[in-house]
């Protein structure tokens, strides 16, 4: 089985610091990748996905992740952040069948602040 | 509409009663999700449906836990006498077809927060 491990469950930050979220991931045959964004009162969004190719995933609103193979991580990034970016950003992973069976991290609270 | 539509948007029942949650999916797209959202366990993996069917209904947690879709469009997820842990904020999500897999993203709605007291 599939699991996610966000171990930050809140991140404080300044605005226009830079931001790393860390998602770990544990599988035994290769999966995709996501990261979700959730501002207060919305519904669920993706910033970005890995489904194969370069390493280097940028998505959204100047977030960006990395594919880690070897330390099955999937960090996410920000190199300057907004008061805008205050969320709980999940990351979550799902198995190539064929459908979006993700399973998912408990999620990180990220909290801009001026 | 625009986007994937849940209704109510709240709802609060007394232990022992049935609900009905009800999504409308994105006109056109032909997967269906459920996922959970609870305090204890996270997001959570509910049910599928392509078309009418539901290929996979594993992470449904009880048999008071249903679900049907019809037309290919409207879903609806029923508990049967509800218990204080089925409070959730139950989630639908829509996306186009299969054959076009994973870039076609997730599109969620905003929930049901389920109450029971």
């Amino acid at each position: 089985a599939q699991s996610v491990t966000q171990l930050d469950s809140q991140v404080p930050v300044f605005e226009e610091a830079p931001v790393e979220l860390r998602c770990n991931y544990s599988s035994s045959v290769s999966v995709y990748l996501f990261w979700y964004v959730q501002y207060p009162n919305q519904g669920l969004q993706l910033l970005l996905k890995y489904l194969s190719g370069s390493t280097l995933v940028k998505g959204i609103n100047g977030f960006e992740a990395e594919f880690n193979k070897s330390q099955t991580s999937f960090h996410l990034r920000k190199p300057s952040v907004h008061i805008s970016d205050t969320a709980e950003y999940f990351c979550a992973v799902t198995l190539n069948t064929g459908f979006q069976k993700l399973v998912f991290g408990t999620g990180t609270r990220l909290l801009v602040s001026p | 509409g625009a986007g994937v539509s849940q209704s109510p948007s709240n709802k609060v029942t007394e232990k022992g009663k049935d609900v009905e949650l009800r999504c409308d999916p994105i006109s056109g797209h032909t997967a269906l999700y459920w996922y959970r959202q609870s305090l204890g366990q996270g997001l959570e993996f509910l049910i599928y449906f392509q078309g009418n069917s539901a290929p996979d209904k594993s992470g449904l947690p009880s048999d008071r836990f249903s679900a049907e879709r019809t037309g290919g469009s409207v879903s609806t997820l029923t508990i049967q006498r509800t218990q204080q842990e089925d409070s959730a904020v139950y989630l639908c999500a829509s996306s186009l077809e299969l054959s076009r897999g994973y870039n076609s993203p997730l599109h969620f709605g905003n929930g049901t927060r389920l109450t029971v007291t």
